[in-house]
């Protein structure tokens, strides 16, 4: 069965400092990898996905397959980026979407 | 409406109650997930229906927890005989079909005493 480690509960950072959010996952086959953020007082919502490529609010994942990893990375973050992440994994062609247990990330002024 | 509708928010049972969680996706969905949250952890799959077809309900943890969406729209999950590991944040998502991303509600929060 999948599984989705995060292995920071919480990581702080100052403000314009790089932040890297750890994860790692255990699958056999195929899957895709997501990063979900709940700001505070909102509803958990997607922030990026592997297989856009793509960088949204400035941050970037790349799926290492060779270290089943998914580390999610942001060079200068910024105070609005404290939130709660999650990384989570879908085998595709699936329904189960597995969520790790979050990292919260606090941005100091 | 806008986004995916999740009520009570908030519900305070005694143990042995039962309680119905109600979700209003959206419209148009037809893929409907259920999550559990306990505090300090993240989602755990609960089940899926695709439409009123519940075709995963491997993560349901035991048999008083029941789920349905019998018009394939509005889905109810009911907790039969409340324990107190049962408190935790119940998240329920519709999934748009054109590229598979999940909406979440905010999420009842279920308090058993």
């Amino acid at each position: 069965a999948q599984r989705v480690t995060q292995p920071e509960k919480l990581l702080s950072v100052f403000k314009g400092a790089p932040v890297e959010l750890k994860c790692n996952y255990s699958y056999s086959g195929s899957p895709e990898l997501f990063w979900y953020v709940q700001y505070s007082r909102q509803r958990l919502q997607l922030l990026l996905r592997h297989i856009s490529r793509e960088s949204i609010k400035g941050f970037t994942a790349d799926l290492n397959k060779g270290e089943t990893s998914f580390h999610l990375k942001k060079p200068f973050a910024q105070e609005e980026d404290s939130a709660m992440y999650y990384c989570a994994l879908t085998p595709l062609g699936n329904n189960d979407m597995r969520f790790g247990a979050g990292t919260r990330l606090t941005v100091k002024p | 409406g806008a986004g995916v509708s999740q009520s009570p928010r908030y519900k305070v049972a005694k143990r042995g109650q039962d309680v119905a969680l109600r979700c209003d996706p959206i419209s148009g969905h037809v893929s409907l997930f259920w999550y559990q949250q306990a505090l300090g952890q993240g989602p755990e799959f609960l089940t899926y229906f695709q439409n009123e077809a519940q075709l995963d309900k491997s993560g349901l943890p035991s048999d008083r927890f029941f789920a349905e969406r019998p018009e394939g729209s509005v889905s109810t999950l009911k907790i039969q005989r409340t324990q107190q590991e049962d408190s935790a944040v119940y998240l329920c998502a519709s999934r748009r079909q054109s590229d598979g991303e999940l909406f979440f509600g905010e999420g009842s929060r279920l308090t058993v005493l």
